[in-house]
Formats: C-alpha cells, structure tokens, sequence
C-alpha cells in the first residue's frame, strides 16, 4: 500500500470547519483513500473512504484531488468530541496498517 | 451502524492462564480479524476468518489460536499468556474482500498479564 505523509498535529476551534490533509503522491490504481480515528484507549473509528470521486457522509467529507496525489477530510462542524489522531490510509485490501496520523484537537 | 463488541474492555491475567476474548459482530459480515496494537508497533494482524470454522494466520500468530463456530463471533485464545501479550487487542470484521470493503472495529480490550 502506498505510503502517505499527514501532519502530527492540528488544532481547531469547536464550531469550526477542521480539514486534515493527507498526502499519498505514490497511489496506486485500485488503492482507495481511507480516513480512520481514534480517541484516547478506543478502537479505531471507519469515517469515510473513496476512489477518486468526492464523497459525504454523516460524519464527515472526503476530498480527493484528480491526480489522486492527496486528500482532505472535512469534518464541518467541529466538537470537543471529535478530538482524536486521524489516520489516512492508502489500501489496497492487502495488509491494514495505520501510520502516526495527525492528533487533532478540538479546543473552546 | 455497524456494531463490533467485544467481551471485555480491560482485563488482568497471571502468567502461564489460558486466555479467551470474545468478539460478536451483528451486520452478518463475512470477514473477521483480530490484531494487537502496541506504541510504536503500530496495528499488527494475529488471525483473520473468512468463513464460520476458517481461520488464517497473520503476522504474528505464536501464542494465539482463534475459533470462530458461529458467523457473528470470534474468538481470540492466548494459550499459555506471557507478559509479552500484555497490549491492546481490537476486533474487527468487515463484509468482503477487497480495498471498497472498509474493516469496523470493536473498543478494543486492554489486556495485562502480570
């Protein structure tokens, strides 16, 4: 699966859109663009995945550019609630495995 | 929603007892898995099932064996555990094969052996 390279940290205000980048320029074909979460001693949380086309959800947006090089998870409405590491995940439905991902946190 | 529950989410063990984690899934998903997640290690896949009585090794097997005797559990079994399986363990199960079939987790069961 490709590697893809996600900024350690980011803060965000509650209320506020919270947009997590994600690089992946080494994607393949039949890769799909991945988002997961975990907060603090929980399981990893499935948000939202793609191919090459936009997609929405109830939790969140997923923005993938046309040359698939990288991605933006949109989450629209931030909550204290929504502070967790997101990890972005180039699979290709070999091997799952999680890179460092970004901790974001979500403050008043 | 798709609902992953696994039995226990802490649990203390003594060296050398036979362990058993319980996992139930309730989407009638075909696939399930099992890994452990350490600091540093990242998330690492012990065992995986396909179908009801199949089952196949991961990375790191030694140590475990699963069951899986019915579609929505499987179950994980430390036969001998060691302080070295002290981590967190996440069930998961996803509907089929391939890179659009996203993998659901559990709450993980945090385990120590002492």
């Amino acid at each position: 699966d490709a590697k893809t390279t996600q900024p350690t940290s980011m803060d965000c205000a509650e209320g506020r859109a919270a947009n997590l980048p994600c690089n992946h320029s080494t994607i393949s074909g039949n890769e799909y663009v991945y988002w997961y979460r975990q907060i603090h001693s929980q399981g990893p949380q499935y948000i939202i995945h793609g191919l090459k086309n936009n997609e929405t959800n109830e939790m969140a947006s997923l923005i993938i550019t046309e040359d698939r090089k990288s991605s933006t998870l949109i989450l629209p409405h931030a909550t204290l609630r929504d502070t967790a590491v997101y990890y972005c995940i180039a699979w290709g439905g070999n091997k799952l495995t999680f890179g460092t991902g970004t901790q974001l946190k979500v403050e008043l | 929603d798709v609902k992953v529950t696994q039995s226990s989410r802490y649990l203390v063990k003594r060296t050398g007892e036979k362990v058993f984690l319980e996992c139930v899934q309730d989407m009638d998903h075909e696939n399930m898995f099992w890994y452990r997640q350490d600091p540093g290690l990242g998330l690492r896949l012990i065992y995986f099932s396909y179908d009801v009585k199949m089952k196949e090794k991961g990375d790191i097997p030694e140590g475990y064996s699963v069951s899986r005797e019915k579609k929505e559990r499987f179950s994980l079994i430390l036969e001998s555990a060691s302080t070295n399986q002290t981590s967190m363990y996440l069930c998961a199960s996803s509907f089929g094969w391939g890179s659009n079939q996203p993998q659901h987790f559990g709450d993980g069961t945090r385990l120590s052996i002492l």
